[in-house]
C-alpha cells in the first residue's frame, strides 16, 4: 500500500508570498494532520481534516489555512509568509483503529522563505 | 495540559551498545495512547510502536523493547545491540482526546541517538 505522499518537497520563497502543500493520504484513510517542524519550537500540531471538515486546530495564526477534498486529499496554505515559518511540514494520514488513530506521516514539504 | 518529556537531548553509543531512550509524560485523561516514532536524517517520522493506558505490558520487537509504567508516568524505549543504521531522531508522542472523535499528538523535543560504528 503506498505511503503518504507530499508535494512538493522543497520550497523557495520570500517573506510576504504564500504557498500551497500539498498531502495524499494512504488510501483509505480519511483523516488528515498537518504539523510544522522547527529546531526551536520541535513538532507542533497545526490543524486535522477528516471528511472535508476542521475537526481540530492548534494555536497558529490565521495566516496558517487548510482544506480537505472529497478524495481524502488535503491541502494547507500559509499567507503573508514571515521568515518563522520557514520549516518542514509534514502530514499524516490515519484511520480510527482500536479506539484511537495511529498517524502514518509522509516525507515532509521544507519551506524556506528568504 | 498534556506535555512529554524525552530529557536526553542527544547520546551517543557505539555499535552493540544496548541504549534506553527515556520518556516522561502528563495527563489529566485516564484514557490516552502514547507512541514512539523514529525520524532518520530523510525527515519522514516513521511510526514504532503504540500502547494505551490500560495495557502495561511490556513489549519487545526485535532488538526494540518498550517499558511502560503508569505509576511512574513513563514510557522509555531500549534498543539492545545498537547498530549504525539505528542513527536518528526519537521521538515519543501522547495522544489527546481519544474518545472525542479525533486523535491530537503531543510530542516531546526527540532525542538524538547518534550510534558510531
Amino acid at each position: 500500500k503506498a505511503g503518504v505522499t507530499q508535494t512538493p518537497r522543497y520550497l523557495i520563497k520570500t517573506r510576504g508570498q504564500q504557498v500551497t502543500l500539498s498531502c495524499s493520504p494512504i488510501s483509505g484513510h480519511r483523516s488528515v494532520s498537518w504539523y510544522q517542524q522547527t529546531p526551536g519550537q520541535g513538532l507542533q500540531f497545526l490543524f486535522e481534516y477528516f471528511s472535508e471538515t476542521q475537526r481540530n486546530k492548534g494555536n497558529f495564526p490565521g495566516r496558517f489555512s487548510g482544506r480537505q477534498f472529497s478524495n481524502s486529499r488535503s491541502e494547507m496554505n500559509v499567507s503573508t509568509l514571515e521568515l518563522g515559518d520557514s520549516a518542514l511540514y509534514l502530514c499524516a494520514s490515519s484511520r480510527r483503529d482500536r479506539g484511537t488513530d495511529t498517524q502514518y506521516f509522509g516525507p515532509g514539504t521544507r519551506l524556506t522563505v528568504l | 495540559a498534556q506535555k512529554v518529556t524525552q530529557a536526553q537531548t542527544e547520546i551517543s553509543v557505539v555499535e552493540k551498545e544496548d541504549v534506553t531512550l527515556d520518556c516522561v509524560y502528563e495527563t489529566r485523561d485516564t484514557t490516552y495512547y502514547l507512541f514512539w516514532y523514529k525520524q532518520p536524517p530523510s525527515g519522514e517520522l516513521v511510526f514504532l510502536i503504540r500502547r494505551n493506558s490500560f495495557d502495561e505490558q511490556n513489549e519487545i520487537s526485535g532488538r526494540y523493547s518498550w517499558n511502560f509504567q503508569k505509576s511512574t508516568s513513563s514510557f522509555n524505549f531500549t534498543i539492545t545491540a545498537s547498530q549504525v543504521v539505528d542513527s536518528a531522531v526519537y521521538f515519543c508522542a501522547l495522544s489527546e482526546n481519544p474518545n472525542s472523535g479525533y486523535s491530537t499528538l503531543t510530542f516531546g523535543k526527540g532525542t538524538m541517538l547518534l550510534v558510531s560504528p
